[in-house]
């Protein structure tokens, strides 16, 4: 089955600063990649998603790489606030007829510093 | 649009005692899972369903957890006995059915029904 390695499992930055957390994943037929924050007590929620045939996806803050030749994908923040802080996700889905494997990362815990 | 609700919010039962989580997803989506997430790990997939049926339950416990969505709504999530090892976040999710080829679903997830057991 699919395997997501995420790094690092913590990150502090100080606000205004950028934050870069990277993924890999293991099989190619993964084909879409969610990224998601959770806040302590909260469900997931999807921050950004990025599709096999796109390499860069961009939303004010925030932007996501993919590179499939390498099976890696990262989440980049921009210009860190502290309402930023929270547990980030990152997961990939591979589609098998109705089937939906999402695979999840082990979390990255990023502290925003005031 | 509302989102995926569940409840309830939090339970704590002893062992051995039986749990049951209610979910209820986002309107029009066909697709609903529950997800299991331990703390300080990634959530982790455990059932499936399209309208009301099984597309995978490979990673559910059988012999203790149950799951059904009768009308291709709602759903709930059983389970009997509990042990320690189940204290965890049950998330349910829901995301709408495309078909077979197109690449990606984006999946949205209710706020966790919290179950400790002692």
């Amino acid at each position: 089955g699919e395997n997501v390695e995420q790094h690092p499992s913590t990150l502090s930055v100080q606000e205004g600063d950028s934050a870069v957390i990277k993924c890999t994943y293991s099989d190619s037929a993964s084909n879409y990649f969610p990224w998601y924050k959770q806040e302590l007590g909260k469900g997931p929620q999807l921050i950004i998603d990025i599709r096999s045939n796109v390499g860069e996806k961009k939303d004010q803050r925030i932007a996501v790489t993919l590179n499939k030749t390498a099976k890696h994908f990262s989440l980049h923040i921009t210009e860190t606030q502290p309402e930023d802080s929270a547990v980030y996700f990152c997961a990939a889905l591979i589609s098998s007829g109705s089937a939906r494997q999402l695979t999840f990362g082990s979390g990255t815990q990023l502290t925003v510093l005031p | 649009e509302a989102g995926v609700a569940q409840s309830p919010r939090y339970k704590i039962i002893e062992k051995r005692q039986s749990v049951a989580f209610w979910c209820n997803p986002i309107s029009g989506h066909a697709t609903l899972y529950w997800y299991q997430q331990i703390l300080g790990q990634g959530p982790k997939l455990l059932i499936q369903f399209q309208n009301n049926g099984v597309v995978d339950d490979s990673q559910l416990p059988k012999d203790r957890f149950s799951a059904e969505r009768l009308k291709g709504v709602d759903s709930t999530l059983k389970i009997q006995p509990a042990k320690l090892e189940d204290s965890a976040v049950y998330l349910c999710a829901s995301s709408p059915f495309r078909p077979q080829g197109a690449s990606g679903n984006t999946i949205y997830f209710g706020e966790g029904s919290w179950l400790t057991v002692v």
